[in-house]
């Protein structure tokens, strides 16, 4: 089966930017989770969703927001770049219900340049 | 706070050696659960392993296997006969069933021919 499509996989913004990166989970799995990955900070949750519902929020600022469709679909948003934005963006989505025990699937990730 | 520590920045290793990879975590919960990942050059990363925090019993999985030990905090990971394809960045992650996972910093590995 398709695995997890993450969507654009480059860009390059400038500061004071926005940007929006889109994930499309595994077929039938209903919770989306994204992380960001830095060489300085490592990889980092940002937010979960389950049926369209934020269940759990990373230490991130508030520019940073998320959303999921009913078809489960996720989007993230970036909104007033910052040159500490420029990371790899990862989504991961699995079939976890009430409480996590299942492994994540991850894309292959949205790699973001902010110049 | 969760927290976990991979104290090997780097591995590398010839062709056929074992690898093993460290993994020493803090939590304060008693139900947690334990993964590795691995990440290749092209960014995903890849599923491994998963233990949760009652059964601390060591398996075997083709080439690689596990320790856990609740004592010492410490959920090791070993490639037998390491192969070329097994470079990679490898993680260990915790998660304290609250639907995030701490990663650690992560071990690159580099097999050689």
């Amino acid at each position: 089966k398709a695995g997890v499509t993450q969507t654009p996989r480059y860009l390059i913004k400038t500061r004071g930017q926005q940007v929006t990166l889109s994930c499309s989970p595994i077929s039938g799995h209903r919770s989306v989770s994204w992380y960001q990955q830095t060489p300085g900070q490592g990889l980092q949750f940002l937010f979960e969703y389950f049926s369209e519902t934020q269940r759990n929020k990373g230490n991130f600022p508030g520019r940073f927001s998320g959303r999921q469709f009913s078809n489960s679909r996720s989007e993230m948003n970036v909104s007033t770049l910052e040159l500490g934005d420029s990371a790899l963006y990862l989504c991961a989505s699995s079939l976890a219900g009430t409480s996590y025990t299942g492994e994540l699937f991850f894309g292959e990730g949205s790699r973001l340049t902010v110049l | 706070a969760q927290k976990v520590t991979q104290a090997q920045t780097e591995i590398s290793v010839v062709e056929k050696e074992d690898v093993t990879l460290d993994c020493v975590y803090e939590t304060r919960d008693t139900t947690y659960y334990l993964f590795w990942y691995k990440q290749p050059p092209s960014g995903e990363l890849v599923f491994l392993i998963r233990r949760n925090s009652f059964d601390e019993q060591n398996e075997i999985s083709g080439r690689y296997s596990w320790n856990f030990q609740k004592s010492t905090s410490s959920f090791n990971f070993t490639i037998t006969a390491s192969q070329v394809v097994d470079s990679a960045v490898y993680f260990c992650a915790l998660s304290e069933d609250n639907y995030k996972l701490s990663f650690g910093a992560g071990t690159t590995v580099t097999v050689r021919a």
